[in-house]
């Protein structure tokens, strides 16, 4: 089955960066984008940005450009992204999401989501 | 970038009622829009996309409908199982996407 499986909790202090990674399984990774997807605690779903599985096109949120960063490495089917500059109001859940078929359906909504990783910032 | 906003906020319903959840674009977005239930604790479940095409597993109570900017998600039969927050989502004008703010129905 199509499971995307993240990595843990991490707290971090204003300023630093975060790393977090998503491991696909179950399915075509080379076939899918991938997305980011965040959520502040008590609010709704931000979109952050998307990445080809081959890593050769990331389309970012405007207002996270210049901190955020996805890569993919298709040998381990697992998509890492990076936020950078953390500040008090970065502290959420980050989601990854499997998005359309890069060939015949290349729509931009999610049909598996990994688990989540609670991203807290504090002093 | 496309706003999009849910209505009501909250919506209080009794098992086995119909519920209908509301989204409006702040412009077109054809049909591209797709809607997810969230539970607390877990990560958003796509329910519909398309506007009214069903996800798989989705049970048939779903439904979705509109297109333009007007859309509606309506649960036939609320079962217990159903008590959620519901998200609405655009794709049709991207980047970015966009989501609405959720309409929580209680019971």
């Amino acid at each position: 089955q199509v499971q995307l499986v993240q990595s843990g909790a991490e707290v971090k202090k204003p300023g630093a960066s975060v790393k977090i990674s998503c491991k696909a399984s179950g399915y075509d990774f080379s076939g899918f984008y991938v997305h980011w997807v965040r959520q502040a605690p008590g609010q709704g779903l931000e979109w952050m940005g998307i990445i080809h599985p081959r890593g050769s096109v990331t389309t970012y949120a405007e207002r996270f450009q210049g901190r955020f960063t996805v890569t993919s490495d298709t040998s381990t089917s697992t998509v890492n992204m990076e936020l950078g500059s953390l500040r008090f109001d970065d502290t959420a859940v980050y989601y990854c999401a499997r998005g359309g078929d890069i060939i015949i359906l290349p729509e931009a909504f999610f049909d598996y989501w990994g688990q989540g990783t609670l991203i807290t910032v504090s002093s | 970038e496309i706003v999009m906003t849910q209505s009501p906020a909250t919506l209080s319903v009794s098992p086995g009622e119909r519920a209908t959840l509301s989204c409006r674009a702040s412009q077109t977005v054809s049909s591209k829009l797709a809607w997810y239930q969230q539970k607390p604790g877990q990560a958003p479940r796509l329910l519909i996309y398309g506007a009214s095409t069903r996800a798989t597993g989705i049970p048939a109570r779903f439904s979705g409908g509109g297109s333009g900017t007007e859309f509606t998600l309506t649960i036939s039969s609320l079962q217990s199982e159903d008590f959620a927050v519901y998200y609405c989502q655009q794709y049709n004008s991207w980047p970015p996407v966009t989501f609405g703010g959720g309409t929580k129905v209680e019971i």
